[in-house]
C-alpha cells in the first residue's frame, strides 16, 4: 500500500517571503499523481497543484510549484511571496493511475498534512 | 457541471445515538464516492468508498457503516456512535485525475 508522509506539523512564514512544504511517499508503482490541496479554516479542500509521476518538468501554478524528485520519491510545494491567504493546512496526496481508465477503487491517500501559518 | 452535496455541516449527539450522513453528486453518473474521516494531527483516512449501487468496500474496520442506496447517493451511517467517532467527515467524489469534495460535516459525540 502507499504511503504519504509530511514531516512538518507545523510551519511560518513571514507574508511575501517563500515556504517549502516537504512530502516523501512510498510506493511500488511508477505511474501515478500526486496532488497538493489546500484546506482553509473553512474545510473547504482546494486542489493547489497537480503533477503526473511521467512528466519530468515540475508543475506551476501561479506562485506555486514542486519540486517533483521521482526516484527519492520526494514531492516538495513552494509557495513563492506568501500571502495572508495562503494561510491553511495542506495536504499532499497519492493516486495510482492504474485504476485510471475505470474510475478508482484507490481513491487518494493523503499524508497527515502541514499547517501553514503566515505572519503578517 | 458536478457538484457535490453533503449534509449536515455540524452535528452534535450523544454516545449510543444512531448517525446518518448523505452525500449527493450531481452532473454525473455512475461516480467512485468515498467517505474520509479527518481526526486532529491525522490527515484523512479512508472509510469507505463505492464504484457503484449496493457496492461497498471498507477500508477500516470500525463502528461505521456506508450504503450506496441509489447511483448518486452515498450515505454513512452508525447505530452506536463512539466518543472516538467523533471527527470530521469529508465525502468526495474521485474520477482520474479529478477529486470533488463536500463540504464536510464536523461531529462531535458527547
Amino acid at each position: 500500500a502507499q504511503t504519504v508522509t509530511q514531516s512538518q506539523p507545523e510551519m511560518s512564514v513571514q507574508e511575501a517571503e517563500t515556504v517549502t512544504l516537504s512530502c516523501t511517499y512510498d510506493t511500488s508503482e511508477s505511474d501515478y499523481y500526486l496532488f497538493w490541496y489546500k484546506q482553509p479554516p473553512s474545510r473547504q479542500m482546494i486542489l493547489v497543484i497537480r503533477q503526473e509521476a511521467y512528466k519530468q518538468q515540475n508543475a506551476t501554478e501561479n506562485r506555486f510549484s514542486v519540486n517533483f524528485q521521482k526516484a527519492a520519491k520526494s514531492f516538495s510545494l513552494k509557495i513563492s511571496d506568501s500571502q495572508l491567504g495562503d494561510a491553511a493546512m495542506y495536504f499532499c496526496a497519492y493516486r495510482t493511475r492504474l485504476m485510471y481508465s475505470g474510475g478508482g477503487a484507490d481513491g487518494l491517500t493523503f499524508g497527515k498534512g502541514t499547517h501553514l501559518i503566515i505572519q503578517p | 457541471s458536478q457538484t457535490i452535496h453533503q449534509w449536515p455541516a455540524t452535528l452534535v449527539q450523544p454516545v449510543g445515538s444512531p448517525l446518518s450522513l448523505e452525500c449527493t453528486v450531481e452532473g454525473t453518473s455512475n461516480p467512485n464516492l468515498y467517505w474520509y474521516r479527518q481526526a486532529a494531527g491525522r490527515g484523512l483516512q479512508l472509510l469507505f468508498y463505492s464504484v457503484g449501487i449496493g457496492q461497498i468496500s471498507s477500508e477500516v474496520p470500525q463502528n461505521l457503516s456506508a450504503s450506496r442506496p441509489q447511483d448518486r447517493q452515498f450515505i454513512l451511517s452508525s447505530k452506536k456512535l463512539l466518543l472516538s467517532d467523533s471527527g470530521f467527515y469529508l465525502c468526495a467524489w474521485i474520477w482520474s485525475t479529478e477529486a470533488f469534495f463536500g463540504q464536510g460535516t464536523r461531529l462531535t459525540v458527547v
